[in-house]
């Protein structure tokens, strides 16, 4: 598998605790954004989206939170598991657009 | 992975060598796309394909050509490659309302 040794934000957090990821978008005319989660050796992979006229979205064990006003979004992980030790990425969009706008990420590493 | 294989998985090559590389899915999704993932720059557009011979460029697409001859096919070319391409380049797919799903990679080394 692939990655890239990215020299990112970290986040470490003890196993069991909830984690907070946050990332500022750019683009005040993205309306999708959507969160990824990227394992060493492997691509990216679709944990949760939101849609600009929400301002939060729960999944398992993971919830985004939209702030339009500042542009912000965080991805908040429940119970935190070794399992989640990975970089996450935030991307935007526009409506009908068939680009994504990729953060540069966090890495997250759980301390067991 | 969606049914998205990537190949080759690594490859080095020599600055002005053309390279390409293979994207293969197996699910008949319409949109395609090439990205490269560099340190500090995160995930970026090289291309993109709506169908069949649709290509359209990204943000970062001097120095790269595609072509898809077949839905399940998207191809990426480096012309003549140069050191500045050595990166991590996945493939994606877009399933739904820009719901995107990238395959294993490809890290490519040019010398």
């Amino acid at each position: 598998g692939e990655s890239v040794g990215l020299h990112l934000p970290t986040l470490s957090v003890q196993e069991g605790d909830n984690s907070i990821i946050n990332c500022a978008y750019s683009n005040s005319a993205s309306d999708y954004f959507i969160w990824y989660k990227q394992e060493s050796g492997k691509g990216p992979q679709f944990i949760i989206d939101i849609r600009s006229n929400m301002d939060k979205r729960q999944g398992q064990r993971v919830t985004v939170l939209l702030n339009k006003t500042v542009k912000h979004l965080s991805l908040q992980i429940a119970a935190t598991q070794p399992g989640d030790s990975a970089v996450y990425f935030c991307a935007e969009t526009q409506t009908g657009a068939n680009n994504l706008f990729f953060g540069t990420g966090t890495r997250l590493t759980v301390i067991p | 992975d969606a049914g998205i294989t990537q190949s080759p998985r690594h490859k080095v090559t020599e600055t002005g060598t053309p390279v390409t590389l293979r994207c293969h899915q197996t699910e008949n999704h319409r949109y395609m796309y090439w990205y490269r993932q560099d340190p500090g720059h995160g995930l970026r557009l090289i291309h993109y394909s709506y169908g069949v011979k649709d290509t359209d460029k990204g943000e970062v697409s001097d120095g790269y050509s595609v072509s898809r001859s077949k839905t399940e096919d998207f191809l990426l070319t480096l012309e003549s490659a140069t050191s500045s391409q050595t990166s991590v380049y996945f493939c994606a797919i877009n399933t739904g309302f820009n719901e995107q799903f990238f395959g294993p990679g490809t890290r490519l080394t040019v010398l």
